[in-house]
């Protein structure tokens, strides 16, 4: 298996610039997970879906971002417009939601995003 | 408060030293509990999931207090490639799955 696949790996953009960063999960997974990781506020969870379904977005900063799944093998996190503030490593993780919460959590390498 | 709180290190320990990580939770209603690894530059990986009545792993001990909501990850004779960010988390019935900021260690010859 691919394992769950992030692109692009890395996005150097300006300031009100619009980024979209995309995610495949792992085939057969109906959990999906958007992260974002910084020096100072650790990992932190955006927003996820089972079965493409968003069941809780609290962790999206401001309207600034949005989430979208389409489908079980596609999702794609926005931001417009983008700020400095937002440069962070962005992580999408899937996993095999059956039993709750004892599926191992994968994830993908990352999307490495400086604003500037 | 944050939901889940590590001490974030550094941890600096000579090879074959015994370290331990502590982690607290804030949810009562936390379901499943884990300790990742994540090094440098990359994703973070299962390492072991904790079980209330403790689990072992080699060389790596889990314990669960859910009394307290305090979850604890032992290393015994450490090595150079333990060194890593150890990550624990907390997860809730419906898939939510909330991260620690890490403790940092670092194994030297």
């Amino acid at each position: 298996d691919a394992g769950v696949i992030q692109s692009p790996r890395h996005e150097v953009t300006e300031m009100g610039q619009e980024v979209t960063l995309r995610c495949k999960p792992i085939s057969g997974h109906n959990s999906l997970f958007w992260y974002r990781q910084t020096m100072m506020r650790g990992l932190e969870l955006l927003i996820y879906f089972n079965n493409n379904v968003p069941i809780d977005d609290s962790g999206m900063p401001e309207d600034r971002f949005s989430a979208k799944m389409p489908n079980a093998s596609f999702s794609t996190l926005k931001i417009q417009p983008s700020e400095p503030r937002d440069s962070a490593v962005y992580f999408c993780a899937s996993s095999l939601s059956g039993r709750p919460t004892n599926e191992k959590l994968f994830f993908g390498s990352g999307t490495q995003l400086s604003v500037l | 408060r944050k939901e889940v709180e590590q001490d974030p290190g550094p941890f600096n320990v000579p090879e074959g030293a015994t370290v331990a990580f502590n982690c607290t939770y804030s949810n009562s209603a936390s379901q499943s509990f884990f300790w990742y690894r994540q090094d440098c530059r990359k994703e973070p990986k299962l390492l072991m999931s904790v079980y209330s009545s403790g689990n072992e792993d080699g060389r790596f001990t889990a314990q669960l207090n859910r009394a307290s909501q305090y979850i604890s990850l032992l290393i015994r004779d450490s090595k150079l490639s333990d060194s890593a960010t150890y990550l624990c988390v907390v997860a809730y019935n419906n898939n939510d799955m909330r991260f620690g900021a890490g403790t940092r260690l670092t194994v030297k010859p």
